[in-house]
């Protein structure tokens, strides 16, 4: 396509339920990057996709969060049992390559939010 | 020493002004510093960047000066517009590392008065 496309937009649930982000990045892009942007901040790296695999997930915060890229293309964000603390914006990006000057884009973003 | 501190957190401007952000890092190893811009409801989106190689860059009003002694670099926004009116990231990365992940500094609100 010709941007990375997030879904949903916005997405509000309770506490301890399960959500799953989507991304679907620019085509033939084959790195893909998640970071969460908490209120009033910079953007937080989460996990970096090369292909199918996960090249680096030293950002997620803890087990209760997960991604796939089964295809190595579309990627989703898992979060079990979520907290308040959970609630952010979570922003997707891909790159032709693992480089950063090579069309790293971002997209619009998930907000959720916890309730 | 993966932190990139950012200054100032806001920035008020009247149009046709300097408008100046600056960031410091500490990891000698960062190699590629973007600026990113994002408005609300939008992801950043790429504004500038520059490599330690040169110490200045410049595209069309903005221009990012670099200081690699002091591990320092700014973005200057010349004459500057309400339509900058934006949030302003520096950020730094490794880029002979190949894994493209940015270490993104807190942001600064910039707002230009018309």
């Amino acid at each position: 396509g010709a941007g990375v496309s997030q879904t949903p937009s916005n997405k509000v649930t309770e506490k301890g339920k399960y959500v799953e982000l989507r991304c679907d990045p620019i085509s033939g892009h084959t790195a893909l990057y998640w970071y969460r942007q908490s209120l009033g901040q910079g953007p937080e790296f989460l996990i970096y996709f090369q292909g199918t695999g996960a090249a680096d997930d030293s950002g997620l915060p803890n087990d209760r969060f997960f991604a796939v890229r089964p295809e190595g293309s579309v990627s989703t964000l898992k979060i079990q049992r979520t907290e308040r603390g959970d609630s952010a914006v979570y922003l997707c990006a891909s790159s032709l390559t693992g480089r950063t000057n090579y069309g790293y884009t971002f997209g619009s973003g998930t907000r959720l939010t916890v309730v | 020493q993966q932190q990139v501190k950012q200054s100032p957190q806001s920035l008020i401007v009247q149009k046709g002004g300097i408008s100046i952000i600056n960031c410091a890092y500490e990891n000698t190893a960062f190699d590629y510093f973007p600026w990113y811009q994002q408005f609300p409801g939008k992801g950043p989106a790429l504004l500038i960047a520059i490599r330690p190689d040169v110490s200045e860059k410049k595209e069309g009003r903005f221009t990012i000066s670099f200081n690699k002694s002091a591990k320092q670099f700014s973005l200057h926004i010349m004459d500057s517009q309400p339509g900058d009116s934006a949030t302003y990231f520096c950020a730094a990365s490794m880029y002979r590392g190949n894994t493209g992940k940015l270490i993104f500094g807190q942001g600064t609100t910039l707002q230009v008065k018309p």
